[in-house]
């Protein structure tokens, strides 16, 4: 299995609070994303990141900001947490070669109440 | 922009059966197509992964094609186990910098013994 790590797995917490959620690899790849999955939605992007301090937006990025101060660890922030908010979110992994599979975290479930 | 869609959305099928998933995109400029499998509750395990030059890649009972300049890739399982029950998500890599992926809606499979 591919070295990612989400933490926390599961939280609850209450609208308006601020949330970070981690992930942390270990097979020093380029890049890392953030999803969110929701029943009748899918998988969405959120943001990713092509380096150390290289981010960019995905198509679900308003309410969300990331930093990545280092290659193992890309952190996602709600600063502000809202009910929509709520949602199992799936950080994942990708060397930047086209014949090398993205690999994928266990994820975080998120509820705010 | 890159559109990707799974046909059947479910399928129940008795244990035995050899059966096929269906993926479909709108754009044929890809780099490449991931078959992922994801179990209740759990992140998505990559499957197989074919590179846009090829046609097929194999690994134990699974089977995956693509026909790029159709839009189309297959996932076939050959005799079907209730441990095969999962939803089966297919992704395309394609865009200028080729460094995100586009989900499909899963399939569904439900495995009867």
């Amino acid at each position: 299995d591919a070295g990612i790590t989400q933490s926390p797995r599961h939280k609850v917490t209450e609208t308006g609070t601020p949330v970070t959620l981690r992930c942390h690899q270990t097979e020093n790849h380029r890049y890392m994303y953030w999803y969110r999955q929701d029943p009748g939605h899918g998988l969405r992007l959120i943001h990713y990141s092509y380096g150390v301090k290289d981010t960019d937006k995905g198509e679900v990025s308003d309410g969300y900001s990331v930093s990545r101060s280092k290659t193992e660890d890309f952190l996602l922030t709600l600063e502000s947490a809202t009910s929509s908010q709520t949602s199992v979110y799936f950080c994942a992994i990708w060397a930047g070669q086209s014949n090398q599979p993205q690999h994928f975290g266990d994820g975080t479930r998120l509820s705010i109440l | 922009k890159q559109e990707v869609t799974q046909i059947p959305a479910a399928l129940s099928v008795p244990e035995g059966e050899n059966l096929v998933l269906n993926c479909s995109f709108t754009d044929s400029a890809i780099y490449n197509l991931q078959w992922f499998r994801q179990d209740p509750g759990k992140g998505l395990t990559s499957l197989l992964l074919i590179q846009s030059s090829q046609r097929e890649q194999t690994s134990g009972r699974l089977n995956a094609s693509l026909d790029k300049s159709s839009g189309r890739s297959t996932l076939y399982i050959a005799a079907s186990q209730p441990g095969d029950s999962a939803t089966y998500l297919c992704a395309v890599r394609s865009g200028n910098a080729g460094n995100m992926l586009t989900f499909g809606g899963g399939t569904r499979l439900m495995v009867k013994p």
